[in-house]
């Protein structure tokens, strides 16, 4: 079985400070880690994924991931908030399944950046 | 290249009825994923479909169903509506099959569900 784990329901972090939104995951075999966001009344938009390869992954608008095989944690991180940031964050690992492509998210976590 | 596309944006249905949502995937991408948003339980899977057939199937009763065209468009059905259906239903897309990132998926803005 696999999943995801968002500690924190709720981030505040002042504009230009660094941020960081956690998540630990649980899966058989080797993961498959995503995060994406959502803004109010929106879908869901891909910010970046790990599959193999550096545990450092760079995404989109500035956010990177680092994946940490030992921890089970794969945090999203940015080196200098913006107030447009603020937004619902999630954190996803896709089914262990063979053949599998369905995704499991954690509860999300609001990062809200105070100008 | 357009986004993933789900119509209607917003249903009111009443207990009992029936509901089909739609989506259209981005074009080349022959997965399309299922997903119901709710506050208390969260995003949830619901079903993928890839070349027309139903490929994985989350822990939904079977009054959710749903099937994919030829064309990798898809539908989703929710028969006999209950109060607790109430949700964002959102659709997801990717290539599918093999490459570097066949397994992105690409989110729609949803279908608002709300069952009186």
């Amino acid at each position: 079985a696999q999943s995801v784990a968002q500690p924190e329901d709720q981030v505040n972090v002042a504009e230009g400070n660094p941020l960081t939104v956690k998540c630990t995951y649980s899966v058989s075999g080797n993961p498959y880690l995503f995060w994406y966001v959502q803004y109010p009344n929106r879908g869901l938009q891909f910010l970046l994924k790990y599959i193999t390869g550096d545990n450092l992954v760079k995404g989109s608008y500035g956010f990177e991931a680092e994946f940490n095989k030992s921890q089970t944690s794969f945090h999203l991180k940015k080196p200098s908030a913006l107030v447009s940031d603020s937004a619902l964050y999630f954190c996803a690992v896709r089914g262990d399944q063979t053949g599998a492509n369905n995704l499991f998210f954690g509860t999300g976590t609001r990062l809200t950046v105070i100008p | 290249k357009a986004g993933v596309t789900q119509t209607p944006r917003y249903l009111i249905k009443t207990r009992g009825q029936q509901v089909t949502l739609s989506c259209s995937p981005i074009s080349g991408h022959r997965s399309v994923s299922w997903y119901q948003q709710t506050p208390g339980q969260g995003l949830q899977f619901l079903f993928e479909y890839f070349s027309e057939t139903q490929r994985n199937k989350g822990n939904f009763p079977g009054r959710f169903s749903g099937r994919q065209f030829s064309n990798s468009r898809s539908e989703m059905n929710v028969s006999t509506l209950e109060l607790g259906d109430s949700a964002l239903y959102l659709c997801a897309s990717s290539l599918g099959g093999s490459g570097e990132n066949w397994n992105i998926q690409y989110f729609g803005a949803g279908t608002r569900l709300s069952v009186l």
